[in-house]
């Protein structure tokens, strides 16, 4: 019941830069909450991405960049490099759920 | 180290109970709420649970109150997700998460559930 909306895949070739949106509602993102970003490699657990709309943890190379704006967040990776082939999930907390919710997902594939 | 180590796979037949297992290590396990989140197998992530071990409050999404149950033992470090009755739909990687803000930075390796008769 993922109430975050991403686009099922997206791609590109080493060195170029994509993007993955997230369009949320006036209970989440609209309300204000912040929206986080999770990076899945194949067969490992979420590992946090961006924190606080474009907070990275240490560790996280600068080439990933958060935003926000009204009802959406947008995740870029500049420099695409074949480790970044993975699953990437956004987050936020939702006021009608009284918790936190997740994007349905997107799959980076690289070229 | 900073951890969260989760209990071992599962395999369960319908209607068994089921306690999984989340140890903390490294960090004071009162201080932060620890959740517990599901990816059935090819999806995405959901939100189950979530408590504070400080003084065990709890809160759950509401697709799975009811469904399961949420715990913490801090005399231990650990945290538990529970069925009483287990159901196919069940199946699923279940992993536990530390919460420092509104977000989860730290996750455990996870644990597969498998329900089948």
């Amino acid at each position: 019941q993922s109430v975050l909306t991403q686009p099922p895949s997206v791609s590109g070739a080493p060195g170029q830069r994509v993007t993955i949106s997230c369009t949320g509602s006036s209970s989440n993102i609209g309300a204000g909450y912040d929206v986080h970003w999770y990076q899945q490699l194949p067969g490992t657990a979420p590992k946090l991405l961006i924190y606080g709309n474009n907070n990275r943890p240490s560790g996280v190379p600068d080439r990933f960049s958060g935003s926000k704006s009204g009802t959406s967040a947008s995740l870029a990776i500049t420099g695409l490099q074949a480790e970044d082939e993975a699953d990437y999930y956004c987050q936020s907390y939702d006021s009608s759920l009284s918790g936190y919710v997740f994007g349905t997902g997107t799959k980076v594939t690289v070229l | 180290e900073v951890q969260l180590a989760q209990s071992g796979a599962e395999v369960k037949k319908p209607g068994e109970s089921l306690k999984i297992s989340c140890k903390a290590s490294g960090y004071r396990f009162t201080n932060y709420w620890i959740g517990w989140v599901r990816q059935m197998p090819g999806k995405g992530l959901e939100w189950m649970a979530i408590i504070y071990p400080g003084d065990s409050d709890t809160r759950y999404n509401p697709s799975f109150q009811g469904q399961v149950t949420i715990s913490a033992d801090k005399s231990i470090t650990t945290a538990y997700l529970q069925w009483s009755s287990l159901k196919a739909s069940d199946t699923a990687m279940y992993y536990c998460a530390r919460r420092p803000g509104y977000y989860f930075d730290l996750w455990g390796q996870g644990t597969l559930v498998t329900v089948s008769s």
